[in-house]
């Protein structure tokens, strides 16, 4: 059984850099696709972006050059970087198998001075 | 971006009736390739997004029967046949056919 769990800092001062870990056991993150979604505070679901299984991406545009998704294939996992960050990315952040039948339980996080 | 408007933002049901939460899209949400890429999710209190329906109209693993898919281009439908106590919570739709990605607002059941 696939099984995902987020992992990472709670809170991040503005103008930071927010980093999460997405650690996948059960599946090769070298198999499929791999997101990361966040929730924020009210019932808003943004969808962040991806890595493939070859490892190219694809972002949000609305994140701009703020975001980034890397893996490391030798530890089955993959993480999320958010730069810049304002009070605005104060949200609950989930990775998620892309296909939708997998998620982490949330990692809550807030931008905070 | 696509925009998901989804309705009503709340609805309250006795447990054993039926349920149903619209989702329109701003554009037409069938791929080239001929699958429409809708997806239901609903999120209990204090757990993660769970996947119940995929590609518009297919059951996920694992979830009952009384949960079911349908919709045109634009126009898509979640249907509760026999709601449960179980089944409180919010309910998303998400179209994955143009990138971004997006959400709708999501809908609240509540038992009556």
């Amino acid at each position: 059984e696939v099984q995902l769990q987020e992992s990472g800092p709670g809170l991040v001062k503005p103008s930071q850099s927010l980093s999460l870990t997405c650690s996948v056991t059960g599946y090769s993150i070298t198999s499929n696709y791999w997101g990361w979604i966040r929730k924020f505070p009210g019932n808003k679901m943004e969808w962040m972006g991806y890595i493939s299984y070859s490892g190219s991406t694809s972002y949000n545009p609305s994140l701009k050059s703020r975001i980034s998704i890397t893996r490391d294939t030798s530890k089955n996992q993959f993480f999320l970087q958010l730069n810049s960050v304002t009070t605005e990315d104060t949200a609950t952040y989930y990775c998620a198998r892309s296909s939708g039948d997998a998620w982490g339980q949330g990692a809550s996080v807030t931008v905070s001075s | 971006d696509i925009v998901m408007t989804q309705a009503p933002l709340s609805v309250s049901v006795t447990p054993g009736e039926s349920a149903s939460i619209s989702c329109r899209s701003s554009k037409s949400l069938l791929h080239s390739n001929g699958i429409t890429y809708v997806y239901w999710y609903l999120q209990k209190p204090g757990k993660s997004p769970q996947l119940l329906i995929y590609r518009m109209s297919s059951l996920a693993s694992g979830v009952p029967d009384r949960f079911s898919g349908s919709g045109s281009e634009t126009d898509f439908t979640l249907k509760i046949s026999g709601v449960e106590a179980e089944d409180l919570g919010v309910y998303y739709c998400m179209q994955a056919t143009h990138a971004p990605w997006t959400f709708g607002g999501g809908t609240k059941l509540e038992l009556k």
